[in-house]
């Protein structure tokens, strides 16, 4: 069965500094690959996705993440965060399960705070 | 437009009580989903409706029941609630159940069981 596993539960970095968020997965084949992020009070958002190709990926609001199969990573990077970006996010592997058929695994999430 | 909608937003039911979560959206999508969320666990799919007219069990589907009402609503039942549902509760909406659509969430709803 698929997993994935994001070492870090919560993170704190100062505004204008550069983040990484990693996410590690376990899977026979090519998985496809997510990042969400969560706002407080909020549901989730998607914030870029990877299915094949170019492994390193663009996103929505500055975000960025490097596909790694020798490394079974999927990390997500942001040069220069911003406050607004306090938030948690989740990364998720979704493979393959049959005709029709597939469910996301999700991550247990790193919080991430921003110092002003 | 608002996307995908749930009510209520907060809930504390007692031991043995029953409820329906309720979820719609106005963005024309054929697939819904029901996950919990819960401290540490990250989420995790309840039931999904590929389609109107089907729905599948999740990872977590003991305890709940699913209803497909039409291609806008999708609710979930508890019919006796335990502790162990304390949780909170999103639903998404994809056009289609493929990885190539992306999954729209819900605000979610915060249910307490006592």
């Amino acid at each position: 069965a698929q997993s994935v596993t994001q070492p870090d539960i919560h993170i704190t970095v100062s505004e204008g500094a550069s983040l990484e968020l990693r996410c590690n997965y376990s899977y026979g084949a090519t998985p496809y690959l997510f990042w969400y992020v969560q706002s407080p009070g909020q549901g989730l958002q998607l914030l870029l996705k990877y299915f094949s190709g170019d492994t390193l990926v663009q996103g929505i609001k500055g975000f960025e993440a490097e596909f790694k199969r020798s490394q079974s990573s999927f990390n997500l990077r942001k040069p220069s965060v911003h406050w607004s970006d306090a938030a948690e996010y989740f990364c998720a592997v979704g493979p393959y399960s049959g005709a029709g058929s597939y469910q996301l695994t999700f991550g247990k999430g790193t919080k991430l705070s921003v110092i002003p | 437009n608002a996307g995908v909608t749930q009510t209520p937003k907060f809930q504390v039911l007692k031991t043995g009580q029953s409820m329906t979560l309720q979820c719609a959206q106005d963005m024309n999508h054929n697939s819904m989903y029901w996950y919990r969320q819960d401290p540490g666990m990250g989420l995790r799919l309840i039931y999904y409706s590929a389609s109107e007219g089907t729905t599948d069990k999740g990872e977590v589907p003991n305890g709940y029941n699913v209803s497909r009402l039409n291609k806008r609503e999708f609710s979930l039942r508890l019919e006796s609630a335990a502790p162990s549902q304390t949780s909170v509760y999103f639903c998404a909406s994809s056009p289609s159940h493929s990885y190539y659509n992306e999954q729209f969430f819900g605000p979610g709803t915060r249910l307490t069981v006592l």
